[in-house]
C-alpha cells in the first residue's frame, strides 16, 4: 500500500518568514495530493491540493509543488502569520483512499 | 449543506462496554472513510465504505471493530469491549466519488475516552 513520509515533524518560524513542509510517497498510482490543516481540537480542513497533471499550484500565500519522477511534493507558506500555527498533514490517494503523512506542527512566533 | 456530521462529539465508556460512533456524510456523498487519531499523532486509515459495501478495511483491527454504511442512515463504527488503548479521536470523511477524483471532507470527530 501507499506510504507517505512527512518532514519535518515540527517547524518553528518567525512571523513573516516562509515555511516549507516536504512529503514523499511510495505508490506511483497516487495522482491526487491534498494538504490539510488541523488546529488544536478541530477537524482537518483542506487548504490546497494538487493533481499529478500539474507541477505547481498557488493560492494566495500557499503553494504546493509536485515532482512525480522523484515522488515528492511540498507545501510552501509565505509571509507566515500566527494564525498559520497548526498541524499540517499531506496525503496521497492510491487505492482511492487518503494515506496521510505523520504531520508537521508549525509554530509561528510573533 | 451541513457538512459531515459526527455524533457524539465526546463519548466516555468503561472498559468492556461498547462504543457506537455515527457519521452522516455530506449530501450527495456515497464514499465514507474512518480514521483514528491518537493524541499528538497522525491520521491512521481504518476503513473505506460505500453504500452497503466495505471497500477496504485493511486498517481496522480484526477483532472488536466493525463498520457499516447502510442504504439508509449514517455510517456506524462499532467498537466492542472497549479497552483503554481505544481512547482516541475518530474522524470520518466523505467524498462524492472517492478520492481518485474528488476531495474528502472531514467531520468534527468523536473523542472516545475509555475509563
Amino acid at each position: 500500500g501507499e506510504n507517505v513520509e512527512q518532514h519535518p515533524s515540527t517547524l518553528s518560524v518567525q512571523e513573516g518568514d516562509s515555511a516549507v513542509i516536504k512529503c514523499t510517497y511510495s505508490d506511483s498510482a497516487s495522482n491526487y495530493f491534498p494538504w490539510y490543516k488541523q488546529e488544536l481540537g478541530k477537524r482537518p480542513q483542506l487548504i490546497i491540493d494538487i493533481r499529478s497533471n500539474v507541477g505547481e499550484k498557488k493560492d494566495q500565500r500557499i503553494a504546493v509543488t509536485l515532482n512525480k519522477t522523484a515522488k515528492h511534493f511540498s507545501l510552501h507558506i509565505t509571509e507566515t502569520q500566527p494564525e498559520d500555527s497548526a498541524v499540517y498533514f499531506c496525503a496521497g490517494n492510491a487505492g482511492n483512499m487518503l494515506t496521510f503523512g505523520g504531520g508537521t506542527r508549525l509554530m509561528v512566533k510573533p | 449543506n451541513a457538512g459531515v456530521m459526527q455524533n457524539p462529539r465526546h463519548l466516555v465508556r468503561r472498559r468492556g462496554q461498547e462504543a457506537r460512533l455515527r457519521c452522516s456524510p455530506m449530501k450527495g456523498h456515497s464514499h465514507v472513510y474512518w480514521y483514528r487519531q491518537l493524541p499528538e499523532e497522525g491520521l491512521k486509515f481504518m476503513v473505506y465504505l460505500q453504500k452497503e459495501n466495505i471497500i477496504d478495511e485493511s486498517g481496522m483491527p480484526k477483532e472488536r471493530f466493525s463498520a457499516e454504511f447502510p442504504k439508509e442512515g449514517p455510517s456506524i463504527l462499532r467498537i466492542q469491549q472497549v479497552v483503554r488503548g481505544d481512547s482516541a479521536a475518530y474522524f470520518c470523511a466523505s467524498s462524492p466519488l472517492g478520492t481518485a477524483n474528488t476531495e474528502a471532507f472531514f467531520g468534527q470527530g468523536t473523542r472516545l475516552t475509555v475509563v
